[in-house]
């Protein structure tokens, strides 16, 4: 099992740019997951999914972030436009049938 | 709402146990969590426990619930180098089991 992926892996973009992280859950998961790692702020939970639909987005921080899932093994978050307080490490997490979460290897974003 | 919180740093000689401890505040919690991340890498669940067990061990792992306190520790039997990493406790709630984290403790294992 490929495990949840995610990519890039690394980005680093200029202030105002549009940034999209992408995610793949595990094959037969119906639950994903988009949360936000940081220094001040730990772990939070940005939105949910359950069967592509989203569910809670009350932790998405603005309107400058979205969030799709267009299908059933593809997410994507985006920032547009981008700011230096956006700097952080966004992971992608899935499960089935609310189980436990598995969690992919994050994408490390910096914003300059 | 709810509250999840741990000490920062723990820092114990090879060999030796640890242990992490947790307190949430959500006595609603059907699943308490923990997860382990290594420097530059994502959350590897390590194990979990269920809201009406008191104890579970896996291996050199051992989770201890208490839950009239709200309280949940990890102990890790000889602790190994390749231990060192943040360890992260979690609850969770509702239906989607959403998960709430604490800040995470910082084990170090010294040689």
């Amino acid at each position: 099992d490929a495990g949840v992926i995610q990519s890039p892996r690394h980005e680093v973009t200029e202030m105002g740019q549009e940034v999209t992280l992408r995610c793949k859950p595990i094959s037969g998961h119906d639950y994903l997951f988009w949360y936000r790692q940081t220094m001040m702020r730990g772990l939070e939970l940005l939105i949910y999914f359950n069967n592509n639909v989203p569910i809670d987005d009350s932790g998405m921080p603005e309107d400058r972030f979205s969030a799709k899932m267009p299908n059933a093994s593809f997410s994507t978050l985006k920032i547009q436009p981008s700011e230096p307080r956006d700097s952080a490490v966004y992971f992608c997490a899935s499960s089935f049938l609310g189980d436990t979460q598995y969690f992919g290897p994050g994408t490390r974003l910096t914003v300059l | 709402g709810e509250d999840v919180e741990q000490s920062l740093f723990l820092s114990v000689r090879e060999g030796d146990s640890s242990v992490i401890n947790c307190t949430y505040t959500d006595s609603s919690s059907t699943y308490l969590y923990w997860y382990k991340q290594e420097p530059g890498a994502g959350l590897q669940l390590l194990t979990y426990i269920f809201s009406n067990m008191d104890m579970k061990q896996d291996q050199r792992l051992t989770v201890l619930l208490n839950k009239k306190d709200k309280h949940l520790s990890l102990r890790i039997a000889d602790t190994q180098t390749g231990d060192s990493a943040i360890y992260f406790c979690a609850e969770s709630s509702g239906s989607a089991r959403q998960l709430t984290f604490g800040s995470g403790t910082q084990l170090t294992v010294l040689p």
